[in-house]
């Protein structure tokens, strides 16, 4: 079992480039999320998919969309990248709501 | 007011000794709680999770939850090098997605 698996892991755009993070899991969880990590600020929830055909905003939406492509795949986009988008992202994934959740190895992005 | 909150530390214990994490959070009504160690350059490693007041042994690690006192705590016995890692503590507040400290960094000096 791969677990949680992103791509790409390392990613550098040009401000104003477009690009789609991809999350799949199989592990047959009903939730899945999307997080960034800045130093300093810990963890923090982008968007997130409690089961799927649903998404919902989390803490820190703007400049992001996502798709539940199906139970497997939720990928997030950012259509028009910022150099405050410069982050780690990670996507996790969780049986339900408010229950442990199981991180991918993250994806580093920087925009410049 | 964060509503989990960490000191950032670092905190720094000789190898051998217990190494003690303390986690406070502002939602009364959060139900689960859980700790991750995440090592430099690597994602978040779910290492103990607690749900009832008292505590909850896995091996070295002891994880303690004081619900009306709103801290959770880790405790990491005869720490090893190896334990040197930043350790984040998460809630469940109810609003569909964990909520994360910033975490702490604990170092083990040999």
């Amino acid at each position: 079992n791969a677990g949680v698996t992103q791509t790409p892991k390392f990613q550098v755009l040009k401000t104003g480039q477009s690009m789609t993070l991809q999350c799949a899991q199989d592990m047959n969880h009903n939730s899945m999320y999307w997080y960034r990590q800045d130093p300093g600020m810990g963890l923090r929830l982008i968007y997130y998919s409690a089961s799927e055909g649903t998404t919902d905003k989390g803490e820190v939406p703007n400049g992001y969309n996502v798709s539940r492509l199906n139970k497997r795949e939720f990928s997030l986009r950012l259509e028009s990248a910022a150099p405050s988008q410069t982050s780690v992202y990670f996507c996790a994934s969780s049986e339900g709501v408010g229950v442990a959740a199981f991180f991918g190895q993250g994806t580093r992005l920087t925009v410049v | 007011q964060k509503e989990v909150e960490q000191n950032s530390g670092p905190l720094s214990v000789p190898e051998g000794a217990i190494a003690s994490l303390n986690c406070t959070y502002s939602d009364r009504g959060s139900q689960s709680f859980f700790w991750y160690r995440q090592y430099s350059g690597k994602s978040p490693e779910l290492i103990m999770s607690i749900y009832s007041n008292g505590d909850q042994e896995d091996g070295r690690f002891t994880a303690q939850l004081n619900k009306a006192s709103q801290y959770v705590s880790l405790l990491i016995r005869d720490s090893q090098p190896s334990d040197s890692a930043t350790y984040l503590c998460a809630v469940d507040t109810g609003r569909r997605a964990l909520t994360f400290g910033s975490g702490t960094r604990l170092q083990v000096q040999p």
